[in-house]
């Protein structure tokens, strides 16, 4: 079963709009993190945003927010006021305790963002 | 330049060939991983070290794959026999251990085998 979903192969949003990606997980564990990370054509990962399954509070970093609905097992990455800069393909990752001690990332197949002009 | 970097940027290389790529963590992070990562699709978990100790492999880590980080610092990753499957994007990753969540990755090494 895959651990990480995104659903939205692409999407597309007009520039200075919002616009919200997918990510359901899964998981038996009760600790575990959550982070959405942008790769540009040039292949870079660059992290966004992390929220622990324990904060209370959504995660937030200037444009980008995380809708985190723990019961539903989703963690929506919202970028608000999109930019020209924000096309990029997105990915979904969880980190969980595992039985070694290596706390790998987990990663969905991603989002490919496209901002429109 | 303080972030992880990875040498080469690209590599093509003809099937049965030997590759080795290198990448430089953060200074101060004792923890490093490589993932690889095929078109279309996420990073995949690879391996991971911490300090000089290589504590965990993928299944995805077939016996032609072998990775080494001798002295704590940077790490390699070797790949014997290269297969045309094994063409994809080999990304490096690394943290500080006692603190902090984000992974911090390099730029990657597209390899593609002939």
């Amino acid at each position: 079963a895959q651990k990480i979903t995104q659903t939205q192969p692409g999407m597309f949003v007009q520039e200075k709009e919002a616009v919200t990606l997918d990510c359901t997980y899964d998981t038996s564990d009760q600790s575990y993190g959550l982070f959405w990370y942008k790769q540009p054509s040039s292949g870079e990962m660059i992290f966004l945003i992390y929220q622990g399954s324990y904060d209370e509070q959504n995660a937030t970093e200037g444009r980008y927010s995380l809708n985190f609905q723990k019961a539903r097992k989703s963690a929506n990455l919202v970028i608000s006021a999109s930019q020209l800069g924000d096309s990029a393909m997105y990915f979904c990752a969880m980190r969980e305790p595992v039985s070694g001690s290596a706390r790998q990332l987990t990663f969905g197949s991603g989002t490919q963002l496209t901002v429109l002009p | 330049d303080t972030g992880v970097s990875q040498d080469p940027r690209h590599k093509i290389t003809k099937r049965g060939q030997n590759v080795t790529f290198r990448c430089d963590p953060i200074s101060e992070h004792n923890r490093l991983y490589w993932y690889r990562q095929t078109l279309g699709q996420g990073p995949e978990f690879l391996t991971y070290f911490q300090n000089e100790a290589q504590l965990e492999k993928s299944r995805l880590l077939s016996d032609r794959f072998s990775a080494e980080r001798p002295k704590g610092s940077f790490s390699t990753l070797e790949i014997q026999r290269t297969e045309q499957g094994d063409s994809a994007m080999y990304l490096c990753a690394s943290i500080l251990g006692t603190g902090g969540n984000e992974q911090f990755f390099g730029p990657g090494t597209r390899l593609t085998v002939l």
